[in-house]
């Protein structure tokens, strides 16, 4: 299957301070990238979806001021948690598509933010 | 969003097949059934995805109820590294920004026996 790359793994950063986490698709032109964060023992909860050159799509809920999400290119997406909070802390991971509407979904390895 | 309800856990032995259910009753006619599973600290990796008819490949076989308000993933011969939790996903082909949008419910922990 095609290839997302997620980087950082892992992260820890003081309260107060801001994260970047980096998506890029390495061998397709994802058209779309998901966010979704994940905390211990439950599900995947999506946060927002973005297009290429497009803003992102938030779920609700979900704080746009808070959660910056760049999708620049075809190849790269972009989330930055602002001012960080410890109950910002959680596995964040990415997935990118391709084509429209019906296509299996390829997921980045996850970032493991800690807020301290 | 469509809602998927799987069993919380489920058993198996090695080598021995694997039917996980799910049902996904509020699932429109146009909602692709995709199933992906996650290892620890992982991403999801992709499993199969399918409309109406059954699907095959060299993972997995999807099953879909005639109704399709049901589906079945088959794991023909279970290994130890099939062990992990395998979510059945509804996906949503909605207009504009949200193409392939996926929801995915809480899962089924797969434990396989040696």
């Amino acid at each position: 299957g095609a290839v997302v790359s997620q980087h950082p793994s892992w992260v820890i950063c003081k309260s107060g301070t801001s994260v970047k986490i980096e998506c890029r698709s390495l061998d397709f032109q994802a058209t779309t990238m998901f966010w979704y964060r994940q905390f211990p023992k439950q599900s995947l909860m999506l946060m927002a979806t973005s297009n290429e050159g497009s803003k992102a799509t938030y779920e609700q809920g979900v704080e746009k001021d808070k959660f910056l999400i760049n999708h620049a290119s075809l190849t790269l997406s972009t989330l930055t948690v602002t001012s960080a909070h410890p109950e910002d802390s959680s596995f964040y991971i990415c997935s990118g598509t391709w084509g429209l509407g019906y296509t299996e979904a390829f997921f980045g390895q996850g970032t493991r933010l800690t807020v301290v | 969003d469509a809602k998927t309800t799987q069993p919380n856990s489920m058993e198996s032995n090695e080598e021995e097949p694997v039917h996980l259910p799910c049902n996904h009753s509020t699932i429109s006619g146009t909602d692709y059934i995709h199933w992906y599973r996650q290892l620890p600290s992982q991403g999801p990796e992709y499993v199969i995805h399918g409309l109406t008819s059954n699907v095959n490949n060299r993972m997995a076989s999807l099953a879909i109820a005639e109704d399709r308000k049901s589906s079945t993933l088959i794991l023909h011969r279970a290994t130890l590294r099939d062990a992990a939790v395998y979510y059945c996903t509804a996906q949503r082909r909605a207009g504009g920004t949200s193409y392939g949008k996926l929801t995915f419910g809480q899962g089924t922990i797969l434990t396989v026996h040696p």
